[in-house]
């Protein structure tokens, strides 16, 4: 079955300092893969998504994610963080078949900024 | 362009109670979600419709969630009785219909139920 592991719950980093939230999937074939940002009390916004191609991928607000199919990872980066980058960040697979495509998501990062 | 729209942003009510939530999409987008986000978890699929008619309702407790998107617009998620475990965020979500196109988030209705 399609899954998607974030093993960081709760992540703190100094302001600008370099950022990387860990994501794994299972998918038995090649894998859309998502990178989303939930502010507190806020939707979700997507920040970047890979498809197929290039398998380094930029996305919004200076993010981008790595897709390494040996590893069955899809990472995301920030080389310098923002106070106002803290957030909760989830990683999500999509799951598609005939009609259905579903978004299936990790349990999501919570990143706090030290000033 | 609008985005997804939800209401209320946040209910509380009293278990075995009902209650009722209203997404309008994204104009044009023929594909809608219901998730739920129950707190220190990701989101998790209720029900996926596809203009008008449902194509994934596999994880929607239907004993008491229903849900419906009448003339393939707006959508509403009910659920009649209400319980504890049901406290959550409700989020609604759309895209258009063809290929894996980026769904559209609202902002989420916020269910606490005591």
């Amino acid at each position: 079955a399609q899954s998607v592991t974030q093993p960081d719950i709760h992540i703190t980093v100094s302001e600008g300092a370099s950022l990387e939230l860990r994501c794994n999937y299972s998918y038995g074939a090649t894998p859309y893969l998502f990178w989303y940002v939930q502010s507190p009390g806020q939707g979700l916004q997507l920040l970047l998504k890979y498809f197929s191609g290039d398998t380094l991928v930029q996305g919004i607000k200076g993010f981008e994610a790595e897709f390494k199919r040996s590893q069955s990872s899809f990472n995301l980066r920030k080389p310098s963080v923002h106070w106002s980058d803290a957030a909760e960040y989830f990683c999500a697979v999509g799951s598609y078949g005939g009609a259905t495509n579903k978004l299936i998501f990790g349990t999501g990062t919570l990143l706090a900024v030290q000033p | 362009e609008a985005g997804v729209a939800q209401s209320p942003r946040y209910k509380i009510i009293e278990k075995r109670q009902s209650v009722a939530f209203w997404c309008n999409p994204i104009s044009g987008h023929a594909t809608l979600y219901w998730y739920q986000q129950i707190l220190g978890q990701g989101p998790k699929l209720l029900i996926q419709f596809q203009n008008n008619g449902v194509v994934d309702d596999s994880q929607l407790p239907k004993d008491r969630f229903s849900a419906e998107r009448l003339k393939g617009v707006d959508s509403t998620l009910k659920i009649q009785p209400a319980k504890l475990e049901d406290s959550a965020v409700y989020l609604c979500a759309s895209r258009t219909g063809t290929g894996f196109t980026e769904a559209f988030f609202g902002q989420g209705t916020r269910l606490t139920v005591v």
